[in-house]
């Protein structure tokens, strides 16, 4: 079956430490995304690429960066300088023609630093 | 992208209707009106989406005021695994800088 996969589900960091978490897709979509989401609250899109090779800052870009060296890979790395990166990531894809259908969501990745 | 306005949590009786409202005064002619929602530590998960007219899936209903201000989503025979967090959401078709706000807490009991 197609769909997205993130991994690691769970993630430990030491502060200080950068750590990259991992988004996969199998649908053949042009368009990726990842988001943040803080408990209780919304998303925050951090990046998006529209396609390969490119891909543009978030509402909350500051201490991340990303990656689209192949279509179906498009992996975020938190950096030493996010101040206060515990959070549930959420990965997105959506394809050019079908984009009408919006998104297709990972089953996200919680990152705690201990 | 418009933004919404949704109450912070609704309940439901298991069996009955849910309906649950969203406001979007700025909505602009050429966005659409989305509906996801996210079971506890899952990724959201489409509902349905609709521009003008009134839409019905296997999932849910989605009635959209002639003024499209405003929205419903009805799940007509709501289940306890319905229990989710429900977003409303406006985006311009092919927009990719969408805003998910907090969404609505729906509790479905028994």
């Amino acid at each position: 079956d197609g769909g997205i996969t993130q991994s690691p589900k769970y993630l430990f960091r030491k502060e200080g430490q950068n750590v990259t978490l991992s988004c996969e897709q199998n649908l053949n979509h042009d368009a990726m995304y990842w988001y943040r989401q803080d408990p209780g609250q919304g998303l925050r899109l951090i990046y998006y690429s529209q396609i390969v090779n490119d891909f543009q800052k978030g509402d909350i870009a500051e201490g991340y960066s990303v990656s689209r060296e192949k279509k179906e890979s498009f992996p975020l790395t938190v950096t030493s300088a996010q101040k206060n990166p515990t959070a549930f990531y959420l990965c997105a894809s959506s394809s050019g023609q079908g984009r009408i259908y919006g998104y297709t969501f990972g089953s996200g990745t919680r990152l705690t630093v201990v | 992208d418009a933004k919404t306005t949704q109450p912070t949590s609704m309940d439901c009786a298991e069996g009955r209707a849910a309906n649950l409202p969203c406001n979007h005064s700025t909505i602009s002619g050429n966005e659409y009106v989305y509906w996801y929602r996210q079971i506890h530590s899952q990724g959201p998960q489409y509902i349905i989406h609709g521009l003008k007219n009134n839409e019905t899936n296997e999932m849910a209903s989605l009635i959209i005021t002639e003024d499209r201000k405003s929205s419903t989503l009805i799940l007509p025979h709501a289940t306890l695994r319905d229990t989710a967090v429900y977003y409303c959401i406006v985006r311009v078709f092919g927009g990719f800088k969408t805003i998910f706000g907090a969404g609505t807490r729906l509790f479905v009991k028994a």
